[in-house]
């Protein structure tokens, strides 16, 4: 059965700090990982991988995905309060289906 | 900016009641989606759409059915209303051929 797993399951920092946040998968025929982050409501996209090796970035958030070793990891540098949220991963298979399996999220915390 | 509308926001009903949740998108998607996430959960896909008059059920099990009559909405009802129904509902859209997701504001759902 496809799965994906992140961990940790929730992390609390202080501001400044920086984190590394886990997505590891286990799909048949994998297309793409994505990230979002959800706050209150609605998950936002972030990043979209498909290639192992070559690293996403957008600010103090960064990505990268090992198709060897079937995980992804998100980092944030100088994490600020409004980076509290929850981080979802995906992985979109390539079935043909379009169907995404998400993680349960990491729950992030950052204290000021 | 996504440009994909969910209404109600909240809704609190009583068990038996027939309820339809809107969801519209004016960004020409094909593809829609209808999550359920209960608090601290992952997204479980409950429909999907490929286009009009194409929908398929996800991997969750679901009492709710959709229709998809026009490219821009893509409603969900349940026909009766019960305690379990109580959770938040996700819709989202993505372009063709690309892997992103829009997602909607969410429906808090409550049935009592």
């Amino acid at each position: 059965e496809d799965k994906v797993v992140q961990s940790p399951l929730s992390l609390v920092v202080h501001e400044g700090d920086t984190v590394t946040l886990n997505c590891s998968y286990e799909v048949t025929n994998f297309r793409s990982l994505l990230w979002y982050k959800q706050e209150k409501k609605a998950p936002t996209f972030l990043f979209m991988l498909t290639s192992s090796g070559i690293e996403k970035k957008s600010g103090r958030l960064s990505s990268i995905l090992d198709k060897k070793e079937l995980f992804s990891i998100l980092n944030i540098t100088a994490t600020q309060t409004g980076d509290s949220a929850v981080y979802l991963c995906a992985v979109l298979p390539t079935s043909g289906t379009y169907k995404y399996i998400f993680g349960t999220g990491t729950r992030l915390k950052v204290l000021a | 900016e996504a440009d994909i509308y969910q209404t109600p926001r909240y809704l609190v009903i009583g068990t038996g009641k027939k309820i339809t949740l809107e969801c519209s998108q004016t960004m020409g998607h094909d593809k829609m989606y209808w999550y359920q996430q209960d608090p601290g959960m992952e997204l479980h896909l409950i429909h999907y759409s490929y286009g009009v008059n194409s929908t398929e059920k996800g991997d969750l099990s679901s009492e709710s059915t959709v229709s998809r009559i026009r490219t821009e909405h893509f409603p969900l009802t349940l026909e009766s209303a019960r305690p379990s129904h109580t959770s938040q509902y996700l819709c989202a859209s993505s372009e063709p051929h690309r892997g992103e997701q829009y997602f909607g504001p969410g429906t808090r759902l409550t049935v009592t």
